[in-house]
């Protein structure tokens, strides 16, 4: 069965700093895989997706992710976080369906 | 419109009293989707639709949760009796394409916060 982990509940980084969200999945076949953002009170915005190729892909507000097949993961990087960042990040697998799978996020507060 | 709008945002209902949230998505989008979010987690998959026909009803949690989409543009979400575990966030987003195309992005609405007393 198709599953999304996200192991860390929150994360505080200092605005400027790195961030790396990790995620890692679980399905049979080759994954379809996004993040999404979510703003307090907002619908979830797309941020990337994977579904073939080149497994770095880049995404919108200058983030990036790596699939990983090997470690089954799909980990959302961004060089230098901005305090407009701060906000709820969902990664999601697709299945054959369509249907999504979301975990459970991770909520990112960025400090000044 | 331009995006994925979502009516009401805000629901506050007593327990026991029937409820239906509206969603309107993004012109010739064929595909819908229902959500239910509750507070610290993602969203989880209700049902789904492919024009007017609903293909996937596996998530709605009881048979109290209806949804239609009789033109296959609006949608309805209705819950009947509602209970305070409906208390949550409820999603809908669209796809531009069916089934076939796995993968498509889909668009999400701002929710409808619904909350049972």
């Amino acid at each position: 069965a198709q599953s999304v982990t996200q192991p860390d509940i929150h994360i505080t980084v200092s605005e400027g700093a790195s961030l790396e969200l990790r995620c890692n999945y679980s399905y049979g076949a080759t994954p379809y895989l996004f993040w999404y953002v979510q703003s307090p009170g907002q619908g979830l915005q797309l941020l990337l997706k994977y579904f073939s190729g080149d497994t770095l892909v880049q995404g919108i507000k200058g983030f990036e992710a790596e699939f990983k097949r090997s470690q089954s993961s799909f980990n959302l990087r961004k060089p230098s976080v901005h305090w407009s960042d701060a906000a709820e990040y969902f990664c999601a697998v697709v299945n054959t369906g369509n249907q999504f799978y979301f975990g459970t996020g991770t909520s990112l507060t960025v400090i000044p | 419109g331009a995006g994925v709008s979502q009516s009401p945002r805000y629901k506050v209902a007593k327990r026991g009293q029937d409820v239906a949230l509206r969603c309107d998505p993004i012109s010739g989008h064929v595909s819908l989707f229902w959500y239910q979010q509750a507070l610290g987690q993602g969203p989880e998959f209700l049902t789904y639709f492919q024009n007017e026909a609903q293909l996937d009803k596996s998530g709605l949690p009881s048979d109290r949760f209806f949804a239609e989409r009789p033109e296959g543009s609006v949608s309805t979400l209705k819950i009947q009796r509602t209970q305070q575990e409906d208390s949550a966030v409820y999603l809908c987003a669209s796809s531009l394409m069916g089934t076939g195309d796995k993968g498509q992005p889909q668009h999400f609405g701002d929710g409808t916060r619904l909350s049972i007393l």
